[in-house]
């Protein structure tokens, strides 16, 4: 089975401080691991992944991720919060038998504050 | 592309009434997933198919819930009869190949409230 622990059900920055969701996942198999973003009133949207390869991934609106299989964590950031940021994000993992599932956290809120 | 399409948007609907959500996932997509998302339970995968069969449906909460894709571009998720609890709002997901290797894409979601 594999499982996801967001810390921290609520992160609070300032504009133009650095960003850090931290997300720890369980898995047996080599991980599939995935940032999604929902905006209010809407779907989640990807905003990167990690499946192979290099361990730092970079995605959308600035935001990076780095995969640490010793530590077994995948923590989001982003260098400078803009206003826009504000919406909650969500860590999922997949890979090995999930045949195709991915099993999400609990979610993130990030406020961004003028 | 118009993305994963999901109706209707809001849905209000009475205890004991039958309610039907609908998805169009993206063309050429052969994985399609129904989550549901409260604020309790966070995000909670219901059923999910490859190639219009259904996969795993561990998730269903109970047999008031099924869910069927009749073909590539179409699928249901009914509820009958619909209780207060059922209250949440119901997203579609479409991939293509090994769906948890490509990620998913959401649609807009269906908001439900039965009252």
């Amino acid at each position: 089975a594999q499982s996801v622990t967001q810390l921290g059900s609520h992160v609070s920055v300032s504009e133009g401080a650095l960003v850090l969701l931290r997300c720890n996942y369980s898995s047996s198999v080599p991980p599939y691991l995935f940032w999604y973003v929902q905006y209010p009133n809407q779907g989640l949207q990807l905003l990167l992944k990690y499946t192979t390869g290099a361990t730092l991934v970079k995605g959308i609106n600035g935001f990076e991720a780095e995969f640490k299989k010793s530590e077994t964590s995948f923590h989001l950031t982003k260098p400078s919060a803009h206003m826009s940021d504000a919406a909650e994000y969500f860590c999922a993992v997949g890979g090995g038998t999930s045949y195709g599932k991915l099993t999400f956290g609990q979610g993130t809120i990030l406020t961004v504050h003028p | 592309d118009a993305g994963v399409i999901q109706s209707p948007r809001h849905e209000v609907t009475e205890m004991g009434q039958e309610v039907t959500l609908r998805c169009k996932p993206i063309s050429g997509h052969d994985y399609l997933f129904w989550y549901r998302q409260t604020m309790m339970r966070g995000l909670e995968l219901l059923i999910y198919f490859n190639n219009n069969v259904p996969i795993d449906d561990s998730g269903m909460p109970e047999d008031r819930f099924s869910a069927k894709m009749p073909n590539a571009s179409f699928s249901t998720l009914k509820i009958q009869p619909s209780e207060p609890r059922d209250s949440a709002v119901y997203f579609c997901a479409s991939s293509f190949g090994q769906g948890a290797w490509e990620g998913y894409t959401f649609g807009s979601g269906t908001r439900l409230t039965v009252v």
